[in-house]
């Protein structure tokens, strides 16, 4: 059973526009939400985080939305460059130290020119 | 040098052939995970450790074991590879001061024919 659902495969952006990534979850014990970034031949990378006593996020170009009541958050980055191309994925982990991160199943960006 | 490296990068195996795939680290993190990476499925947790004398199963451990020789490494073995092992792993580590971030290895692809 897939806990944390990222219900696009693959996006399609052109450089300068808005990418948007989204992401739901099923266990309402979740409340430390991030986003990891992964280029081919390479891991995944820490990108950007977010703790469920807030809404928002921000990091330079990337924002992160979280919408608690509906189990959605949302990866914004504006503007796109064609360095985002990447799959990026959604983690969530519950409270507490003896926690682990459960990721979601990816969505590839490609920004184009 | 790579703070986490996982040896092999790329293996071919025959099913029913014992495989043992490493990761070592210079992190000093004391905790280590192992994840496997399918097309569609995203990053599932195999095994993790929070040190040397603990050692948990993840959501997918049947068809493989773990050791933790030292805290810096933590080695997955396949004891009998079978064809829908055939994926790309992946190793992380963390430390429990700051548990959610994750440093990942560059990955081991392993197909099993």
């Amino acid at each position: 059973d897939q806990q944390v659902k990222q219900n696009s495969p693959s996006l399609s952006v052109q450089e300068g526009r808005i990418s948007i990534l989204n992401c739901d979850y099923t266990n309402s014990m979740f409340d430390y939400f991030l986003w990891y970034k992964k280029y081919p031949a390479e891991g995944p990378t820490f990108l950007i985080s977010i703790s469920s006593i807030k809404d928002k996020n921000e990091d330079g170009r990337f924002t992160v939305f979280l919408n608690k009541s509906a189990k959605h958050l949302s990866l914004h980055i504006v503007p796109s460059q064609p360095g985002d191309s990447a799959v990026y994925f959604c983690a969530a982990s519950g409270s507490g130290t003896a926690s682990k991160l459960t990721f979601g199943t990816g969505t590839r960006l490609q920004v184009t020119l | 040098d790579a703070d986490v490296t996982q040896t092999p990068r790329n293996r071919i195996t025959k099913t029913g052939k014992r495989i043992m795939l490493e990761c070592s680290q210079t992190k000093g993190h004391d905790r280590m995970y192992w994840y496997r990476q399918d097309p569609g499925l995203g990053l599932r947790l195999i095994y993790y450790s929070f040190d040397v004398k603990d050692i948990n199963k993840g959501e997918i451990s049947d068809g493989y074991s773990v050791s933790r020789q030292a805290q810096a490494k933590f080695s997955l073995s396949l004891e009998s590879a079978i064809p829908n092992q055939t994926a790309l792993y992946f190793c992380a580590t963390s430390d429990s001061r700051d548990w959610y971030g994750y440093t990942f290895g560059s990955g081991t692809r392993l197909t099993v024919v």
